[in-house]
């Protein structure tokens, strides 16, 4: 089983949708939570980043972490063409990450596309 | 302009051949990554260096060599001993201990 889980989609939504995007985990060790955005041959972009368990809401984009249940959501609101891309979930913490925490366990990534 | 560079950004090579991959930084950041990205698996930590002249291994390093002589520099060797060595390759750095990585725009390398 891998560490962090993620629904490959493809996912295809219309423009205007709410899209949502999970992730589960396996290991209680995880406390900083990523989502990053993936254009095609293009590097991973970072779009949130949390700690622990919580909402954390920047924009169109809420991010939230339930640590009980090992559960990690990405939202979209009023979801846009421009958002057509590969969303990949992250995790570390500090038995995982080493000091630096840059250790990363990847999800595999959704593949999302927003019609217009 | 700050950023992570990583060059070439296309690479093909003969099956048994070396390769060298450059990451270059200018953000300051101590601590540099390299992460292998294949088609529906995520990404994969193949080594990473927190300060110069200092280098781990990460999840799947073998067949692979680095080496971390500047703070700005963190170059990847793909050996002729990686089985699998068709990838995309990306760099990545962060300031400090609990920020996130920030990634450069990749490397695909292309073995036949």
């Amino acid at each position: 089983q891998k560490e962090v889980e993620q629904d490959p989609g493809p996912l295809s939504v219309p423009e205007g949708a709410i899209v949502s995007l999970n992730c589960t985990y396996s290991n209680s060790a995880f406390q900083y939570f990523m989502w990053y955005r993936q254009y095609s041959r293009k590097g991973p972009e970072l779009l949130m980043y949390t700690y622990s368990s919580g909402n954390k809401e920047d924009g169109r984009f809420t991010a939230q972490v339930d640590k009980s249940s090992k559960y990690i959501s990405l939202f979209i609101r009023d979801s846009q063409p421009s958002d057509s891309a590969t969303y990949l979930c992250a995790a570390t913490g500090p038995e995982a990450g080493g000091t630096s925490y840059g250790k990363l366990t990847f999800g595999q990534g959704t593949i999302l596309t927003v019609h217009p | 302009d700050g950023g992570i560079t990583q060059s070439p950004k296309y690479l093909f090579r003969k099956e048994g051949q070396n390769v060298t991959l450059s990451c270059e930084q200018n953000l300051n950041h101590d601590a540099m990554y390299w992460y292998r990205q294949d088609p529906g698996q995520g990404l994969r930590l193949i080594y990473y260096s927190q300060i110069v002249n200092d280098f781990q291994k990460g999840d799947i390093a073998e067949g692979y060599s680095v080496s971390r002589e500047k703070k700005e520099s963190f170059p990847l060797t793909v050996t002729s001993a990686q089985k699998n060595p068709t990838a995309f390759y990306l760099c990545a750095t962060h300031r400090t201990a609990g920020t996130p990585l920030h990634f450069g725009n990749g490397t695909r390398l292309t073995v036949t």
